[in-house]
């Protein structure tokens, strides 16, 4: 059984923070790594993918990947209020051609003004 | 930027009664997906869909579900008869070939079916 754990939180930061998320997968053979951002009642929104161990900046975000340790994390820097989502982790066992993701439940972020 | 448009937004129904729920995929791309979340749960994987037929399906996707592609545009979902427990928000997602750099999934909007 493939499984993907995130701290269900909420993650409460004040605005101007750094917040940090975190995830951790069971399969050893995924090889592809997201992060979507989820507003209550709306669908997923992909902020993230990471496929190679490290780091990944886009913006305020930086995506890091540790698979030996199996884990993916989520900084968001200069937190704004308007980052208050779920934040969810999903995992994919190839990088290219079909296959289906596996989501952990989320983490709910909170930022404060 | 494309997106992924699904109809309607909110299908109420009664137990028992059979609701198609549409999605039109962006235009290039190649991988069709249906995933469901129940409220307050996490998003499931129900099927896949390539080639016009499936590739995966899931323990939910039971026969009570079926998807297809009927003229090259829209992707539905069947639920022929509805359950009280398939109140949930269901997601159309499509993929292109990820050749380019790597496979990302982009999620519709949602329609949110609640059986009653």
């Amino acid at each position: 059984q493939k499984e993907v754990e995130q701290n269900s939180g909420p993650l409460s930061v004040p605005e101007g923070a750094i917040a940090s998320l975190n995830c951790t997968y069971s399969d050893r053979g995924s090889q592809s790594f997201f992060w979507y951002r989820q507003y209550s009642g709306k669908s997923p929104e992909l902020i993230m993918s990471i496929y190679s161990n490290g780091d990944k900046e886009d913006g305020r975000f930086t995506a890091q990947l540790n698979k030996a340790s199996q884990y993916v994390s989520l900084l968001i820097r200069d937190s704004q209020p308007s980052d208050s989502a779920t934040y969810l982790c999903a995992v994919n066992p190839q990088i290219s051609g079909y296959s289906t993701l596996t989501f952990g439940k989320g983490t709910m972020l909170l930022v404060s003004p | 930027e494309p997106e992924v448009t699904q109809t309607p937004s909110h299908q109420v129904t009664q137990m028992g009664q059979e609701v198609i729920l549409r999605c039109v995929p962006i235009s290039n791309h190649l991988y069709f997906y249906w995933y469901r979340q129940i409220l307050g749960q996490k998003v499931e994987f129900l099927v896949s869909f390539y080639n016009n037929e499936i590739s995966e399906k899931s323990e939910i996707f039971d026969d009570q579900f079926s998807v297809e592609r009927p003229d090259g545009s829209n992707f539905t979902l069947k639920i022929r008869s509805t359950k009280l427990e398939d109140s949930a928000m269901y997601f159309c997602a499509t993929e292109d070939s990820g050749l380019a750099g790597g496979t990302k999934k982009y999620f519709g909007p949602g329609t949110r079916l609640t059986v009653t």
